[in-house]
């Protein structure tokens, strides 16, 4: 089976610009969630989906901005992109029942993000 | 922020020595999760542990929880080469839906 899927692995980007990142979940899985991770940290929060509904958030910029389609992949857009934005950032899923409690989240592999 | 510290930051050791790292968090949790982490590529999950749970046996991998301190212990026995890598706990906060919170990581170095 396959795992979670991000799209594209590295991406390069200037001051301002916007980017798109994709994720696509474990097949079966409803809940998408988003994490930042800088160099030499652990991941952080961004975003949490399930059954196309916002779930929770963490504490981003409104610059960040996410969505969930009706096949559960995501997308998580950045705008006026800024040199501390880059990062690593993975996507997450899970089944989503519960309320997400209980729950192991899958990771993908990552898309690193370079703003110059 | 970070909810959890991991200890020690990094620990360097013999293939065939035990390694253990250590987590300390801040407020209840539904759960803990212990994922690995390649040369900052994705996340790879090993272990969760739920708040009622004491220890946890997986492979070469024993993780303990202790709820009172609010800390948890990653163990892996007769480590190998392969085991080189960055240890991350993760916590599910009570009341937080599943948002993990992570801790800073430990970085693991197992010398041939």
């Amino acid at each position: 089976d396959a795992g979670v899927t991000q799209s594209p692995t590295h991406l390069i980007k200037t001051r301002g610009q916007h980017v798109t990142l994709r994720c696509s979940p474990i097949s079966g899985h409803k809940s998408v969630s988003w994490y930042q991770q800088v160099l030499g940290q652990g991941p952080q929060f961004i975003f949490q989906y399930y059954e196309k509904e916002e779930r929770g958030r963490g504490n981003f910029p409104d610059r960040f901005s996410a969505r969930q389609f009706p096949n559960y992949s995501s997308e998580l857009n950045v705008n006026a992109l800024l040199l501390g934005d880059s990062a690593l950032y993975l996507c997450a899923s899970s089944l989503g029942g519960a309320g997400g409690v209980q729950e192991t989240q899958y990771f993908g592999p990552g898309t690193r993000l370079l703003v110059l | 922020s970070q909810q959890g510290e991991e200890d020690p930051q990094a620990l360097s050791i013999q293939e065939g020595e035990n390694a253990t790292m250590n987590c300390s968090y801040k407020t209840s949790i539904n759960n803990l999760q212990w994922y690995r982490q390649n040369s900052g590529r994705g996340l790879v999950h090993l272990i969760l542990i739920r708040s009622n749970e004491r220890e946890k046996h997986s492979g070469r991998l024993r993780v303990t929880l202790d709820t009172s301190k609010k800390s948890s212990s990653l163990l892996i026995t007769a480590s190998r080469a392969a085991d080189t890598a960055s240890y991350f706990c993760a916590t599910d906060g009570y009341n937080q839906g599943g948002k993990l919170i992570f801790g800073q990581g430990t970085e693991l170095s197992v010398k041939p």
